[in-house]
């Protein structure tokens, strides 16, 4: 069955540091991938979109790597910020049904 | 521009009571429409998609159904509730298609079974 992994222990990193998420699949073979983000109590946001032929993408202090041969994907917030502490989510996207990996919480402490 | 409306925010529900909770979209049209729910600590587990009116798919076994009776409206309902079902429930769209679109959620509705 298809599976999505996901850091599963809290990351906790000082700020100015960059974090680095993991994602690893199972079964999927994606054409994307995304990312989210979601705060306590509030619905995911997206964050970024990578594509299966792009090895790397980039917005501002983030950073989405794609690997279809390791079938994992790296993201990586640099020069964290406390505001950065939130779960992050990501989803492979593969036919209709959109599942999410159960996502790494963040915190970034000053 | 685009917008997701579900509601209510807020239940909550006697255990064997019905649930109806709605979602509408605006500003798109043929969007695909899901409902997830995500229980206290836990990640988001997909309960149903639909791709067109009347299209509807589950993607776990439960007391819970889905119908889509218009092209931007998605009602997640059960007959008779039970205390697993308390969680946050979120309704998502994004464009037609399998493309890489974005998922965009709407505010959530919170459920508590008693």
């Amino acid at each position: 069955s298809q599976k999505i992994e996901q850091n599963s222990e809290a990351l906790n990193i000082q700020e100015g540091k960059t974090a680095t998420l993991t994602c690893n699949y199972t079964n999927y073979s994606p054409a994307y991938l995304q990312w989210y983000r979601q705060d306590p109590g509030r619905g995911p946001v997206f964050l970024l979109l990578i594509r299966e032929n792009e090895k790397e993408k980039r917005k501002e202090r983030l950073k989405v790597t794609f690997d279809t041969t390791l079938k994992q994907s790296l993201f990586h917030i640099t020069a964290s910020q406390p505001a950065d502490s939130a779960t992050y989510l990501c989803v492979p996207n593969s036919g209709y049904a959109l599942n999410f990996g159960k996502g790494t919480s963040l915190l970034v402490t000053p | 521009s685009q917008t997701i409306h579900q509601w209510p925010a807020t239940l909550v529900q006697p255990v064997g009571s019905p649930l109806s909770l709605e979602c509408t979209v605006e500003g798109t049209s043929n969007p695909n429409l899901y409902w997830y729910r995500q229980a206290a600590g836990r990640g988001l587990q997909l309960l149903f998609y639909s791709v067109g009116i009347g299209q509807i798919s589950s993607e776990v076994p439960q007391n819970l159904s889905a119908s889509r009776p218009q092209d931007r409206q998605f009602i997640l309902s059960s007959k008779k509730l039970l205390l697993s079902d308390s969680g946050f429930y979120l309704c998502a769209w994004r464009g037609s298609g399998v493309s890489g679109n974005t998922i965009y959620f709407g505010e959530g509705s919170w459920l508590t079974v008693v």
